[in-house]
């Protein structure tokens, strides 16, 4: 299974919005509705944010909001705050009944 | 509260063995799939492998077949992976995670880590 895309690195000021993109094929994140995204700071064990494209876990903030169009999916975080700064991965079920992640990309707070 | 952790990671040379287990608490362990997923240093969350409740279905990562085994023990609570040939590639942390269906990875472990060098 091929990673999904994901870009390096993204950046905002306290306050902003910003999206990270995830981009797969037909076989899986354009192919299912079970995109999850996944937030990992230092030396921490990665924490759900977002399943099913854009459903919240219990005591995730609305601030964090997850959505899909064709092949891509997205995670949206709006007004960032400096404990937001965090490695993000995005994961999608695939064809293969397994699952795929994708590459990570690292939130910058300036 | 659930809990999950992991342990039996090390220093193991090229070509050696491991075998990791996860202790879980705090949820009905055997009505859940659960997964390895471990992150090599410098690089992203990668899926090693997952069991269904009954271990009737498993899956690995291509990547993976043939050396790592995983393995549940519902009356103690428990998820292995047996590692087998290791390389250097392998050296990473490794999480268990709780699977829900279809999938997404609701509760994770602290990792424990795995370095494979001579």
């Amino acid at each position: 299974q091929s990673a999904l895309t994901q870009p390096a690195s993204v950046s905002g000021s306290p306050g902003q919005s910003i999206t990270i993109s995830c981009t797969g094929t037909s076989s899986d994140v354009g192919g299912y509705n079970y995109v999850s995204w996944y937030q990992q700071h230092p030396g921490k064990a990665p924490k759900l944010m977002i399943y099913d494209v854009s459903n919240r876990p219990s005591g995730v903030s609305n601030r964090f909001s997850g959505s899909k169009s064709g092949n891509t999916a997205s995670l949206t975080i709006s007004g960032l705050q400096a404990e937001d700064e965090a490695d993000y991965y995005c994961s999608s079920y695939t064809s293969s009944s397994s699952g795929v992640f994708g590459g990570g990309t690292k939130l910058t707070v300036l | 509260e659930v809990q999950l952790v992991e342990s039996g990671g090390g220093l193991v040379k090229p070509g050696g063995s491991l075998r990791l287990s996860c202790a879980a608490s705090g949820f009905t362990f055997s009505s859940y799939s659960m997964s390895w997923v471990r992150r090599a240093p410098g690089k992203g969350l990668e899926w090693v492998s997952s069991i269904s409740s009954s271990s009737s279905d498993i899956y690995y990562a291509d990547s993976l077949k043939g050396r790592f085994t995983i393995s549940r023990d519902n009356a103690k609570n428990s998820l292995y992976l047996q590692m087998n040939s290791l390389r250097a590639e392998d050296t990473a942390v490794y999480y268990c995670a709780r699977l829900v269906a279809p999938y997404h990875f609701d509760f994770w472990g602290q990792g424990t880590l795995v370095t494979v060098s001579s």
